[in-house]
């Protein structure tokens, strides 16, 4: 079965400080994978998505960005984090090249406070 | 666009009640439609779905029909438990073929009491 694994699990970083979030896939090849944002609202922000090996689709103008260096492996990461990135970070997987009515799958997030 | 519309909530019932969580959506062409649970601390997990119309999803006693008349996907379970406590989300997929797929509601706090 497919699995997806998310970590550091919490992660407090000062302002200015690099990031690094890691997220893989097993158990399936050639997913899509997603990063998401969750405010302290509830609502979801999707960040990035992924089609394949170095394939990034931004969706919003922001401090952070993405790889993928490995079919699935998807890298959250920044240079510089602000004080507004702070929140609940979720990566996601679903099937693809199997058309566009499959769910995603969700793994457990990261809790980032930024001091 | 795509657009999910849930109720807005918090909503909080007693143990044994039932529970309608509002979904309306707008989408062009046939798009699959989802329910997602997120638990505190947690992340989301698929509750049930439905790909097309009048397709009933049901799990965990959960169940939400698929209705395009109405462009709806309502929630319901006949008798919530404490453990129900948690964020709901409705989704829905895009028709394009893209993968960035999901759109979502702005989720519905759901509070069971003892």
């Amino acid at each position: 079965s497919q699995t997806i694994h998310q970590w550091p699990a919490t992660l407090v970083q000062p302002v200015g400080s690099p990031l690094s979030l890691e997220c893989t896939v097993e158990g399936t090849s050639n997913p899509n994978l997603y990063w998401y944002r969750q405010a302290a609202g509830r609502g979801l922000q999707l960040l990035f998505y992924s089609v394949g090996i170095g394939q990034i689709s931004s969706e919003v103008p922001q401090n952070l960005s993405a790889s993928r260096p490995q079919d699935r492996q998807f890298i959250l990461s920044s240079k510089k984090l602000l004080l507004s990135d702070s929140g609940f970070y979720l990566c996601a997987w679903s099937a693809g090249r199997t058309g566009n009515r499959q769910p995603q799958h969700f793994g457990d997030g990261t809790r980032l406070s930024i001091l | 666009g795509n657009s999910v519309t849930q109720m807005e909530g918090p909503v909080t019932l007693s143990e044994e009640a039932f529970l309608t969580i509002n979904c309306t959506y707008t989408a062009t062409g046939y798009p699959s439609l989802f329910w997602y649970v997120q638990y505190p601390g947690e992340g989301l997990q698929l509750l049930l779905k439905a790909t097309k119309a009048d397709d009933k999803g049901s799990n965990k006693g959960f169940e939400a029909t698929y209705r395009k008349e109405t462009t709806s996907f309502h929630l319901e379970k006949g008798s919530v438990q404490v453990s129900d406590s948690a964020v709901y989300f409705c989704a829905l997929s895009e028709t394009s073929g893209s993968a960035r797929q999901l759109t979502f509601g702005s989720g519905t706090q759901l509070t069971v009491l003892p």
